[in-house]
């Protein structure tokens, strides 16, 4: 029941470069979340968008969602070696009781 | 010091038994999951509980069963009955159900089985 599919699945840049992610997903959804998984180990939560909001910043995190398109996008500014990780989003499932994550796209940060 | 704990990190089991992975949370949260993480994949729910004392298959809940006796405690069995339990496994916890809610991970067990 795969809801929201992220793309591309690996990126690769230079450290000090915009890293920019995105995901899309197929049925009309409440709220969409991103996390970072560092490898082998628990997500991390980043920042949730409401349906309703079209762009949400966080330091160096922004989301926009555009439900026309039903696509988002995660865009990290002036990357790090230590944003190297999976990113992930999450989207509602029929019936809202269940959050369902996306394969995700590994970023690789290179110093 | 608030958290979701796992334990324990690493498990390495013989086919054909039964294991019980750990998961204990301090956060007072309501609602429990456990998901299934197959390398270089995302996130698949086993199962979720939404309250103490009842809890809900998730998308590939065979295999492998629940308990919820206690609002901190949400442990999962991974029985004989699992066809590929080799896996890392990851509980989270939230304050409610459902995506408007951030979920809180543990840092994950790795599961092997020979």
């Amino acid at each position: 029941s795969q809801q929201g599919e992220e793309d591309p699945q690996a990126l690769s840049i230079q450290e000090g470069e915009n890293a920019t992610m995105n995901c899309s997903y197929k049925t009309s959804i409440n709220n969409l979340q991103w996390y970072r998984q560092n490898s082998g180990r628990g997500l991390v939560h980043l920042i949730l968008i409401r349906s309703n909001e079209r762009e949400k910043h966080s330091g160096r995190l922004r989301v926009t969602l555009d439900t026309s398109k039903k696509s988002s996008s995660l865009l990290i500014t002036a990357s790090r070696a230590a944003d190297t990780a999976s990113y992930f989003c999450a989207t509602d499932a029929t019936g809202g009781f269940k959050t369902i994550f996306g394969a995700g796209t590994r970023l690789f940060v290179k110093a | 010091d608030g958290g979701i704990t796992q334990s324990p990190k690493y498990l390495f089991r013989k086919e054909g038994q039964n294991v019980t992975l750990s998961c204990e949370q301090n956060l007072n949260h309501d609602a429990m999951y456990w998901y299934r993480q197959d390398p270089g994949q995302g996130l698949r729910l086993i199962y979720y509980s939404q309250i103490v004392n009842d809890f809900q298959k998730g998308d590939i809940a065979e295999g492998y069963s629940v308990s919820r006796e206690k609002k901190e405690s949400f442990p999962l069995t991974v029985t004989s009955a699992q066809k590929n339990p080799t896996a890392f496994y990851l509980c989270a916890s939230s304050p409610g159900t459902g995506s408007s809610y951030e979920q809180y991970f543990g840092p994950g067990t790795r599961l092997t089985v020979t």
